[in-house]
């Protein structure tokens, strides 16, 4: 089965500063990885996907991803953040097979003026 | 194109009510899923259909808590009785193959007295 682990539970960063949320995933099989966002009161948004071709991915809101297959990583990035970033931030891992979608347990990324 | 739709937004009752959820998932889309969130446990996967068979309930916490798909455009998440313990943000969510990505909705926000 496969599992996802993101290494920290808060980052706090300044406004204007550069952000990288870890994501690490476990699977002896292929995978599909995802990156979605919840803002306060709100479900959850598909930020950016990795299915297959081009191990970076670009998504929503200037944040890009790196699928990193010998580390088993999938670490978003951003390189600059502003104030209405502040969301929770969680990656999801599926099998290429087929099978549901595991979440981890998210971040909350909080931009400080 | 309309989301996934979820009804009521918000839902105060007394324990020991019924309380329905519901939700109607994107047009055209094969899987859909109930979650529930809240701060102690996170997000957490309850159960999932595919083409309104369930597959996966292992999720559902007892047996108070019931799901029913009767078609493929309408789904209901049931308690009977609730207790203060249920209060939580429920969120359905639905995609076009269990390994795709997932839409979610607003979510209802159920608070159990």
């Amino acid at each position: 089965a496969q599992s996802v682990t993101q290494l920290d539970s808060q980052v706090p960063v300044f406004e204007e500063a550069p952000v990288e949320l870890r994501c690490n995933y476990s699977s002896s099989v292929s995978v599909y990885l995802f990156w979605y966002v919840q803002y306060p009161n709100q479900g959850l948004q598909l930020l950016l996907k990795y299915l297959s071709g081009s191990t970076l991915v670009k998504g929503i809101n200037g944040f890009e991803a790196e699928f990193n297959k010998s580390q088993t990583s999938f670490h978003l990035r951003k390189p600059s953040v502003h104030i209405s970033d502040t969301a929770e931030y969680f990656c999801a891992v599926t099998l290429t097979s087929g099978s549901r979608l595991t979440f981890g347990e998210g971040t909350q990324l909080t931009v400080n003026p | 194109d309309a989301g996934v739709i979820q009804s009521p937004r918000h839902e105060v009752t007394e324990m020991g009510q019924e309380v329905t959820l519901r939700c109607k998932p994107i047009s055209g889309h094969n899987s859909l899923f109930w979650y529930r969130q809240t701060m102690m446990r996170g997000l957490e996967l309850l159960i999932y259909f595919n083409n309104n068979v369930p597959i996966d309930d292992s999720g559902m916490p007892e047996d108070r808590f019931s799901a029913k798909m009767p078609n493929a455009s309408f789904s209901t998440l049931k308690i009977q009785p609730s207790e203060p313990r249920d209060s939580a943000v429920y969120f359905c969510a639905s995609s076009s193959m269990s390994n795709q990505p997932q839409h979610f909705g607003d979510g209802t926000r159920l608070s159990i007295l």
